[in-house]
Formats: structure tokens, sequence, C-alpha cells
């Protein structure tokens, strides 16, 4: 079952704050956090392997609480290169393999 | 330094047209492999993933095939394509639970 997010969309003027959450209905073994730009392929942003890891690169980063079965992904004094839709991927392990389903992804747009 | 080929980049199919997409990794061993379709403006769905050779999970029932006939090898089929099968189809690969890492896409118009 597929991962909710919310926002499904925001516009940010350069320099504002985002948060994006993403919620799953089953148990997590881990989550991904992706960006794609119009046209591009999905670009890796980050993996959250534990519950209560947070990672943080340059001004994004990202939580994840494993027993609400959430994370949030939080954009700090946004720049127009962050403008594209982000999407979260939660890891289900099957017992045979561990496969990636994406959410439903958050289009951002930061203007001037 | 690993790789992923994807093509080709753009493809345009009347219906009822065979479909054949390939997708080659390079640079790593017994990678998992997937196939994602995205329809425009929409989000990735997940259409096949595979843990090994001949080994095809399917994710949604459809129109389609996938077939993994080298470890490094992922093809995306169909007899008889339906306008349906448009969108923008990404090969990706992994190595368990670590990043994923998508080829550049194959835009299908099926008219």
């Amino acid at each position: 079952q597929q991962p909710v997010q919310s926002p499904q969309a925001v516009i940010l003027r350069e320099g504002e704050d985002a948060v994006i959450n993403c919620s799953s209905s089953k148990a997590l073994y881990s989550v991904h956090w992706y960006r794609q730009k119009h046209g591009e392929a999905p670009v890796f942003l980050m993996i959250l392997l534990k519950g209560g890891e947070q990672k943080g690169h340059e001004k994004i980063s990202a939580s994840f609480n494993e027993k609400k079965q959430q994370s949030s992904l939080y954009l700090t004094a946004s720049q127009l290169s962050y403008s594209g839709t982000y999407f979260c991927g939660t890891v289900i392990y099957t017992g045979t393999a561990s496969k990636l389903t994406f959410g439903t992804g958050t289009r951002l747009q930061v203007t001037l | 330094s690993q790789t992923i080929h994807q093509w080709p980049a753009t493809l345009v199919q009347p219906v009822g047209s065979p479909l054949s997409l390939e997708c080659t990794v390079e640079g790593t061993s017994n990678p998992n492999l997937y196939w994602y379709r995205q329809a425009a403006g929409r989000g990735l769905q997940l259409l096949f993933y595979s843990v090994g050779i001949g080994q095809i999970s399917s994710e949604v029932p459809q129109n389609l095939s996938a077939s993994r006939p080298q470890d490094r090898q992922f093809i995306l089929s169909s007899k008889k394509l339906l306008l349906s099968d448009s969108g923008f189809y990404l090969c990706a690969w992994d190595r368990g639970n670590s990043p994923l890492h998508f080829g550049n896409g194959t835009r299908l118009t099926v008219t």
C-alpha cells in the first residue's frame, strides 16, 4: 500500500522553510527521500535506516519515527533549486526480499 | 563505479504493437532490479522487481511482463500495447536497503 504524503503541493518564497510528511499504514523497515525535476528521473536525497534516526545534508534534513510509521523532510531556507516533486519511499520487508514503494508525492515550487 | 543504462529515451508506438524496453547495470553484481511507471503528473508506480535471474515479482496486474535473462539485464515487454500504457518508464537498481539508482527513463507514447 502506498505511503501518503502531505501536503500535496506547496509554494514557497526563496528563504522560507517547509516540512513534508510521509505516513505509512505498514511497519517500516526504512525510509528513503528523493527529488524529481520535471522530465527527469528521481534523485536520491537520503535514507533513514533506524527509528528515531535523523539525517541532514546542508539545509535539507529528515527524521524517521518508526513507532508512528512516519517520516518528515525538512527544507530550511529554501533555494530556487529545491523546486521539484519530493517522494518518500518506504521499504517493506516481504520475508524474501525488501521492496521500495513510493509515496504520493509533494510538489514544491520555490519562487523569488 | 556503477552505471545504469536504459533505452530508448523516447518511443512512440501504435496501439496493438509490441514493446521491449531494456535496462542494463554495470559495475555491480546481484543487484535488485525494478521497473517503475509514472503517468503524466503522477507518482511512481512499482511494476516489477527482481532479486535474481529469472525471479520476477509483479506488483500490478497489467498488460506488461518483465524478464531477467542475465544478472544485470532487465527487460520490460508487452505483446500488444494499450493507450493506457503511455507513461514514463524508469528502471532502477539497488543492493538491498541502499539508495535506489535510476536510469534516465523511457518516455512511451502509445497512439
